[in-house]
C-alpha cells in the first residue's frame, strides 16, 4: 500500500498571498496518478487536480499541480477567502487508493 | 449534471451489518466507476471499494472480507453493505462517481454510527 504523507499539517496564510502544499509518497505513484482534493466543512471534497498537474472542471487557474514519482506539489498562487479549507492528496495508480491525512489551510 | 444521494440507517449496532444506498440521477449506473469512500469524524479519507459495468469490483484488502458492492440497474442505486460492524466504522460514508481510483463527483454523505 502507498503511503502518503503531507505537509505541512495546518499553514496559516493571508487572503492574497501564495499557498504551497507538499504530498510525498512512499513509492513511485503509477503513471503519475495523483490527485488533490479540496474539502470544506460538512461537504464532501470536491476534486482540484488529477494527473498531477491537469486541472479538474471549472476549477479555477489559480490552483496548479506539479510534481512526479514520489514528490508533488499544490499550489495556489493567491489565496481568496474561499480557499480556505482541507487539501487532501490521493493516488489512484496502484489499489488500494490511498489518501494522505491532509493539510488544513487557515486564515492568519 | 450527476447526483448523488446517500441514504440508510443513521446508527448501527456493533457486529450488525451496515446497509447504505446511493440514488443515482442524470447519469446511468451502467456507465463510470461508482464507488464508496469513508471518513470518521475529524478524521481523513479512506478508499472502500469501487463497482464498474455494474459487476466487477475491487475492494480494500483491510476491508474486503467485511464489504460488498452492489448495484441495482432498474433503480439506478449502488449499494454497500459492511458486516460484522464496530465502532471503528463509525463515519461519514461517500458514494461518488468516477474511473478507476479517482472519484469527481460526489454525494453529501451520510453519517453512520455504530453503537449499542
Amino acid at each position: 500500500e502507498i503511503v502518503l504523507t503531507q505537509s505541512p499539517g495546518t499553514l496559516s496564510l493571508s487572503p492574497g498571498e501564495r499557498a504551497t502544499l507538499s504530498c510525498r509518497a512512499s513509492q513511485s505513484v503509477s503513471s503519475n496518478n495523483l490527485a488533490w482534493y479540496q474539502q470544506k466543512p460538512g461537504q464532501a471534497p470536491r476534486l482540484l487536480i488529477y494527473g498531477a498537474s491537469s486541472r479538474a472542471t471549472a476549477i479555477p487557474d489559480r490552483f496548479s499541480g506539479s510534481g512526479s514519482g514520489t514528490d508533488f506539489t499544490l499550489t495556489i498562487s493567491r489565496l481568496e477567502p474561499e480557499d480556505f479549507a482541507v487539501y487532501y492528496c490521493q493516488q489512484y495508480g496502484d489499489s488500494p487508493y490511498t489518501f494522505g491525512q491532509g493539510t488544513k489551510l487557515e486564515i492568519k | 449534471q450527476v447526483q448523488l444521494q446517500a441514504s440508510g440507517p443513521g446508527l448501527v449496532k456493533p457486529s450488525e451489518t451496515l446497509s447504505l444506498t446511493c440514488t443515482v440521477s442524470g447519469d446511468s449506473i451502467s456507465s463510470y466507476y461508482w464507488s464508496w469512500i469513508r471518513q470518521p469524524p475529524g478524521k481523513g479519507l479512506e478508499w472502500i471499494g469501487y463497482i464498474y459495468n455494474s459487476a466487477s469490483t475491487n475492494y480494500n484488502p483491510s476491508l474486503k472480507s467485511r464489504v460488498t458492492i452492489s448495484v441495482d440497474t432498474s433503480k439506478n442505486q449502488l449499494s454497500l453493505k459492511l458486516s460484522s460492524v464496530t465502532a471503528a466504522d463509525t463515519a461519514v460514508y461517500y458514494c461518488a462517481r468516477g474511473t478507476v481510483g479517482l472519484t469527481s463527483g460526489w454525494g453529501q454523505g451520510i453519517l453512520v454510527t455504530v453503537s449499542s
